[in-house]
């Protein structure tokens, strides 16, 4: 059975780095033609797509986030990873890590993790 | 990029039907998938591919879509069905693939 977990860092500093690590089991990132994601939803607000990563290193960014936001996967680990630079307070939100692939359902999620940005 | 609109919130008794729309341009064109939120949890997968649900969503969940509207019904309402629901699409405008509506409040009274 699938299951991903989000883990890192739960209070950054404004103008610092975001940096989160989604550890995958019950099946393998290799190989698969799936989409790994990231999503997130600040307190009180909807859910918004930060950007997915496929095992070959691929990876399709948010436009709103793209110069600040750095996708990447470790195979050999089953994980795949977020990284976030210059963090203010609007990226204060849930992170989700989740599996999906192109024009199909996110059939599976993390349970998410609060990142609060505050110094 | 690609606009998802979701209905205001909605209340209803135990028992009775609750319906929620998500309007997007030429929305039947594309797979619409919808996702139950409940307060502190992640989202769960209640409809994909416009009608179809998972295994272990009851059949009071059903989706249905048409030109312009996704519409997600929830029949024979019960208190666990309190959350927030989302419409989702994947649209090939290469800024912004993975749209979500804004979410709809589904309150049971």
């Amino acid at each position: 059975q699938l299951q991903l977990q989000e883990s890192g860092s739960r209070l950054v500093k404004p103008s610092q780095t975001l940096s989160l690590t989604c550890d995958v089991s019950g099946v393998s990132i290799d190989g698969s033609s799936y989409s790994w994601i990231w999503l997130r939803q600040p307190p009180g607000k909807g859910l918004e797509w930060i950007g997915y990563i496929y095992d070959t290193g691929n990876t399709y960014y948010n436009q709103s986030l793209k110069s600040r936001l750095s996708l990447s996967v470790d195979t050999s680990k089953n994980q795949f990873f977020l990284s976030l630079t210059s963090v203010t307070a609007a990226d204060t939100a849930v992170y989700y890590c989740a599996r999906g692939s192109w024009g199909s359902a996110i059939d599976s999620w993390g349970q998410g993790t609060l990142v609060t940005v505050s110094s | 990029s690609f606009v998802l609109t979701q209905s205001p919130p909605v209340s209803v008794a135990p028992g009775q039907t609750a319906t929620i729309t998500c309007g997007g341009d030429e929305i039947g064109t594309k797979s619409v998938h919808w996702y139950q939120q409940k307060p502190g949890q992640a989202p769960v997968l209640v409809v994909h591919d416009d009608s179809d649900r998972p295994s272990g969503i009851p059949e009071r969940f059903s989706g249905s879509t048409s030109w312009s509207t996704a519409t997600l019904t929830i029949n024979r309402v019960e208190v666990g069905d309190e959350a927030d629901y989302y419409c989702q699409v994947w649209d090939r405008g290469v800024e912004h693939p993975v749209v979500f509506g804004g979410g709809t409040k589904l309150t049971v009274l």
